[in-house]
C-alpha cells in the first residue's frame, strides 16, 4: 500500500523559513517522480514543484510563485522528500501535500501538512 | 500562460448523470486527469489519461475529452460522490495546470 506522511508544518513569521518532509513507502521510491501541491484555505489546488528521479537527472522545476525561495530536495535512502521553504510570505499559507507522479498525474497523495505565514 | 477554466458549481439529483466541464485551449490536444476532494480529505484521482480509472474507482465515473473541453461524467450519481472536483493537465508554458474547481452539489 502506498503511503505518504507529509510533516514539518506550522506557524511561521513572514520572513521565516520552514522545511516540510514527506515520508514515502510501498512503492520504488527511487523511480518516481515526486510533486508538490499546495491548497490555501478555501481554494483550489495549485502546483509547487516536481523532482525528478536521479536515473531521469533528478532535476527540479518550480511554479512562479514559489521559483527562487522553494526548494525540493529527495533522499532515496531514506525514502522521504523534502520542501525547503524560505522567505515566506502571507500568501504562502496553505495545506501542503507530496504527491507521486511527475507532471501528466498525481496518482497518490499525502494527508497533507498545514504552514500558516503569519505575524 | 495556460489556463483551465470550471463551473464553479454543478448541481444533480440523485441517480441522474453529472458532467462537469474543463476549458482549456487545445485541452484535447493534452492528457487531461480528474481529482474528487471531500472537505477535510486529500484529492483522490478518479479519471486520468482522458478517460482512465485508476483501480477501485467506480465504474459511474468516465471522461472525454476533445477540441478545447474535458468532460468529467457521473452516471447514476449517489449522495457520496457530493465534492470537489479538479481537472488537471499539463503545457510546456505553464508546466502542471489545475482547473479551479467545480463543486458538485447533489439534492
Amino acid at each position: 500500500e502506498v503511503q505518504l506522511v507529509e510533516s514539518g508544518g506550522g506557524l511561521v513569521k513572514p520572513g521565516g523559513s520552514l522545511r516540510l518532509s514527506c515520508a514515502a513507502s510501498g512503492f520504488p521510491f527511487n523511480n518516481a517522480w515526486l510533486t508538490w501541491v499546495r491548497q490555501a484555505p478555501g481554494k483550489g489546488l495549485e502546483w509547487v514543484g516536481r523532482i525528478k528521479s536521479k536515473t531521469d537527472g533528478g532535476t527540479t522545476d518550480y511554479a512562479a510563485p514559489v521559483k527562487g525561495r522553494f526548494t525540493i530536495s529527495r533522499a532515496d535512502s531514506k525514502n522521504t522528500l523534502y520542501l525547503q521553504m524560505n522567505s515566506l510570505k502571507t500568501e504562502d499559507t496553505a495545506m501542503y501535500y507530496c504527491t507521486t507522479g511527475g507532471d501528466l498525474t498525481f496518482f497518490f497523495w499525502g494527508q497533507g501538512t498545514l504552514v500558516t505565514v503569519s505575524s | 500562460s495556460y489556463e483551465l477554466i470550471q463551473p464553479p458549481s454543478v448541481s444533480v439529483s440523485p441517480g441522474q448523470t453529472a458532467s462537469i466541464t474543463c476549458s482549456g485551449d487545445k485541452v484535447g490536444d493534452k492528457y487531461a486527469c480528474w481529482y474528487q476532494q471531500k472537505p477535510g480529505q486529500s484529492p483522490v484521482l478518479v479519471i486520468y489519461d482522458d478517460s482512465k480509472r485508476p483501480s477501485g474507482i467506480p465504474e459511474r465515473f468516465s471522461g472525454s475529452n476533445s477540441g478545447n473541453t474535458a468532460t468529467l461524467t457521473i452516471s447514476g450519481t449517489q449522495a457520496m460522490d457530493e465534492a470537489d472536483y479538479y481537472c488537471q493537465s499539463w503545457d510546456s508554458s505553464t508546466a502542471v495546470v489545475f482547473g479551479g474547481g467545480t463543486k458538485l452539489t447533489v439534492l
